[in-house]
């Protein structure tokens, strides 16, 4: 089955600064890459994702790319700001099948006012 | 994107009890699952809730301990049988959006087992 590895576990950094964090795949049919946000005591939240036929997307400060020859995609957040604290998830899933996702083991980000 | 409520919201019980958690969305869909989440951990997919059918359930995880029940396009159970303290966690249902492959998850119920 498919095995998502994320990196940083966590990440620190100031305001305003950028945050990156990567994760890499291993199922080559995996076509959908999701990134969730979840802050603490609350679900998980859908922030951006990005398919197999892309190479990156762009929200505001948020951007993710995929490289599906070396099965790596990482977000991307500029100008960061107190709330964007939080823990996040990559995830990976095959839209050909059942729709199963995959999730990262997640990375806590605190960005230091 | 669909609202979806989760009752209760938390709970503590004793070992040895059932608990029941419900799922409710307020638009039909498709695919409803089921994930857990260990404190501190990640999303871990419990089953896939099929209307009309048995679920489909991921290894390591058995229908005896976690029977689900899906009756409609709107709504689901998960029941956690015969719990132990390992069971303490959040249980979250989910549910497939109109981009079929994106999920958007319930607020999730915090359970603890004494």
């Amino acid at each position: 089955g498919e095995n998502v590895e994320q990196h940083p576990s966590t990440l620190s950094v100031q305001e305003g600064d950028s945050a990156v964090i990567k994760c890499t795949y291993s199922d080559s049919a995996s076509n959908y890459f999701p990134w969730y946000k979840q802050e603490l005591g609350k679900r998980p939240q859908l922030i951006i994702d990005i398919r197999s036929n892309v190479g990156e997307k762009k929200d505001q400060r948020i951007a993710v790319t995929l490289n599906k020859t070396a099965k790596h995609f990482s977000l991307h957040i500029t100008e960061t700001q107190p709330e964007d604290s939080a823990v996040y998830f990559c995830a990976a899933s095959n839209s050909g099948g059942y729709q199963k996702v995959t999730f990262g083991t997640g990375t806590k980000l605190q960005v230091i006012p | 994107s669909a609202v979806i409520s989760q009752k209760p919201s938390r709970d503590i019980c004793q070992r040895g009890t059932s608990l029941t958690i419900q799922c409710q969305v307020d638009s039909q869909v498709t695919m409803m699952f089921w994930y857990r989440q260990q404190p501190g951990q990640s999303l871990t997919l419990i089953a896939t809730a099929n209307q009309g059918s048995e679920a489909t359930y991921e290894s390591g995880f058995v229908i005896d301990k976690f029977p689900i029940s899906r009756p409609n396009l709107t709504f689901s159970t998960l029941t956690v049988s015969n719990m132990s303290p390992e069971d303490s966690s959040i249980y979250l249902c989910s549910v497939a959006g109109e981009s079929v492959d994106t999920q958007y998850f319930g607020p999730g119920t915090r359970l603890t087992v004494l």
